[in-house]
């Protein structure tokens, strides 16, 4: 069974940093390109960043360049997303998503439950 | 490439049939899914291919169209599916774009 486990959120002051690790386990994680999307209180659904199989390609949102890194460690089979230079409105509860070739697109098929990042004074 | 939905909420009754539209604002093919999110859940993959059913989903659920317009439709709505509904269109290179989303509430 595809089970997607995040962790590391909590409060932090704006400025600050965190880091976020979603494990996996039920599937051959260096397989999958993988995600983070999140998602701020009573809001929609925002694509933060993806990162291939093997790690050597990372894309990010505009709203995250520069100040967001994700990594992986699949010798862990582990996903990591590190936050700087924290902003009120990064608060959002932090998905991990896994992309799955789905004929004849690629789509996100499993998540995890989320992690809660809450930015404030 | 953005995606919008409408509407971004509607009122509906046990029984009934909803018919909810995501547009892109450049054509995308087939490549749009559609997730359900209820509160304090995880979003859950409904469609992908803008109209293949994803493995478990009851087939009340249905999608359509190709390009720029797109569809999801509920037959004969159940108490559970009153939820949040997303489109999704995923790009390797930029990124997953969302909908707004479409609130689904009982009437």
């Amino acid at each position: 069974e595809v089970q997607l486990l995040e962790s590391g959120g909590g409060l932090v002051q704006p400025g600050g940093s965190l880091r976020l690790s979603c494990a996996a386990s039920g599937f051959t994680f260096s397989s999958y390109a993988m995600n983070w999307v999140r998602q701020a209180p009573g809001k929609g659904l925002e694509w933060v960043s993806a990162i291939s199989g093997t790690g050597g390609s990372t894309y990010y949102a505009d709203s995250v360049q520069g100040r967001f890194t994700i990594s992986r460690d699949n010798s862990k089979s582990t996903l990591y997303l590190h936050l700087n230079s924290l902003r009120a409105e990064d608060t959002a509860v932090y998905y991990c998503a896994r992309n799955q070739p789905l004929a004849p697109m690629v789509t996100t098929d499993y998540w995890g439950q989320g992690t809660l990042v809450t930015v404030s004074s | 490439i953005q995606l919008t939905q409408s509407p971004s909420s509607l009122s509906a009754s046990v029984g009934d049939r909803v018919t909810i539209t995501c547009r892109a604002s450049q054509g995308i093919h087939t490549y749009l899914a559609w997730y359900q999110q209820k509160p304090g859940k995880t979003p859950n993959l409904l469609i992908y291919g803008a109209s293949t059913l994803q493995s478990g989903v009851p087939s009340r659920f249905s999608g359509s169209g190709s390009g720029t317009d797109f569809t999801l439709t509920i037959t004969s709505l159940q108490p559970e599916d009153f939820a949040t509904y997303y489109c999704q269109q995923l790009n390797t290179y930029l990124g997953i774009t969302f909908g707004q989303g479409t609130r689904l509430e009982i009437k």
